[in-house]
């Protein structure tokens, strides 16, 4: 299996939502990544888990928190989002962290925030 | 500010060889080289990846100069099932030999019948 999953794959949430986007892999990868992607623009790194553990943070805003309950799973949990906020957001896994390492990519959640 | 670098847009014809080529001037020392593709709505999804030379696999090539400056994508005789977004993953130069992941800002290829 070499397919990473999200859900939802669209959500629409107001200003005062808390909502939460699912990942999940079962390749046995342990790296973990959430990307965001705006229309016409390439993927910009927000998160980076290795080995469960939060390795990179791209100095994203506190109203993204993620988490990795455990190696196949990612969460990121949303709240007080802004409309600029809206986008697609993907999530990737890979064997280990570094540039040498193919990234699987999941279809993303397309988000739009009201 | 370390910058990845591609042509916003090329088109091509059935059957046609395609070169894409990405400038990452900061490439960092031990990093390698990505390219993925995406369709509208998808993921990105891995084509190939080089450290120096050339690589070839059964979709691509990747020519890679001996100062790794820059990489050029190849990809054979391509068809309409080839339009999409083309992307590099660089690492570009922080503290240490492993850089910062950075995409390029994507080529959008256009493949006419």
């Amino acid at each position: 299996d070499t397919e990473v999953t999200q859900t939802p794959k669209h959500l629409v949430m107001g200003m005062t939502n808390k909502k939460s986007l699912k990942c999940e892999q079962h390749m046995g990868h342990r790296a973990m990544y959430w990307y965001k992607q705006k229309a016409k623009k390439p993927p910009e790194l927000m998160f980076v888990y290795s080995y469960e553990k939060l390795s990179i943070n791209e100095s994203v805003p506190s109203r993204f928190s993620p988490e990795c309950p455990n190696s196949s799973l990612l969460n990121l949990h949303l709240h007080a989002l802004q409309p600029e906020d809206s986008a697609l957001y993907l999530c990737a896994s890979s064997p280990g962290t570094g540039g040498h390492y193919e990234q699987y990519f999941g279809p993303g959640t397309r988000l739009t925030v009201t | 500010l370390a910058k990845t670098t591609q042509p916003i847009s090329m088109d091509s014809y059935e059957g046609q060889e395609v070169n894409i080529t990405c400038s990452h001037n900061n490439i960092a020392t031990n990093d390698y080289i990505t390219w993925y593709q995406q369709f509208p709505s998808q993921g990105p999804r891995f084509i190939i990846q080089g450290y120096k030379t050339k690589v070839t696999n059964e979709v691509a090539s990747l020519f890679i100069p001996a100062d790794r400056k820059s990489s050029t994508l190849s990809l054979p005789r391509v068809s309409l099932s080839d339009t999409a977004v083309y992307y590099c993953l660089v690492g570009v130069k922080g503290s240490g030999n492993t850089g910062k992941l950075i995409f390029g800002q994507g080529t959008t290829l256009q493949v006419k019948p």
